[in-house]
């Protein structure tokens, strides 16, 4: 079983779409995460979610917003798409949201394409 | 501030030498350090990390890294490369407050025949 999977693997959308990435764990994680990672490879983190809390919000187009339902699932709606959003996603989840992130399982990335 | 610096973003070697991948971190706080690897059109793998106790830090297929405090590194090293092992290697530090990483730009290791 995939211990972290995203939904759609690849997305291919028009400027100004609203679309969703789906992401679910079955490790019994606590925590959860959004990444992005450029065209130059460069992973930085969007947001995290403890026990359903938003605990990061980084510096993200309000058009971004994650929704955690429960503890295993944390989705990411992003509205009016961009070319600048174009970029593969990365969900990732650990156990542990305060204190020491000791190690987080990646889910395999979605890559989302805006034409 | 947390940061990692990983030198040299591209690094070749002939299969059965040794790999070195250099990472150098800043932190304010005890830093707990991780190594994944990426091979092309996936997730990352998590390969090895620190986090306290022993300095050596052995990992999944062979790798290992060792925390120098005084030098503020953890590079990877690997005795013998072998094909397989080709892929974007990240370092990466926890946050300050512990809840997120902060990753490297990443080193793409190439492996020759």
């Amino acid at each position: 079983d995939t211990a972290v999977s995203q939904t759609p693997k690849y997305l291919v959308t028009q400027m100004g779409n609203d679309k969703s990435i789906k992401c679910e764990q079955n490790l019994g994680h606590d925590t959860m995460y959004w990444y992005k990672q450029d065209s130059k490879k460069f992973l930085k983190i969007m947001f995290s979610y403890n026990n359903k809390e938003l605990i990061i919000n980084e510096t993200v187009p309000n058009r971004f917003s994650p929704k955690s339902p429960d503890k295993a699932h944390l989705n990411l709606h992003i509205n009016s798409l961009e070319l600048g959003d174009s970029a593969v996603y990365f969900c990732a989840s650990s156990q542990g949201g305060s204190g020491r992130a000791i190690g987080q399982y990646f889910g395999p990335g979605t890559r989302l394409t805006v034409t | 501030a947390q940061s990692v610096t990983q030198l040299g973003s591209h690094v070749s070697v002939s299969e059965g030498a040794l790999v070195l991948l250099r990472c150098n971190y800043s932190s304010s706080v005890p830093p707990y350090l991780f190594w994944y690897v990426q091979y092309p059109n996936q997730g990352l793998q998590l390969l090895l990390k620190y986090t306290t106790g022993a300095t050596l830090v052995k990992g999944i297929n062979g790798f290992e890294a060792e925390f120098k405090k005084s030098e503020t590194s953890f590079h990877l090293t690997k005795p013998s490369a072998h094909m397989s092992d080709a892929a974007e290697y990240f370092c990466a530090v926890n946050n300050q407050a512990g809840t997120a990483l902060i990753f490297g730009k990443g080193t793409t290791l190439s492996v020759s025949s």
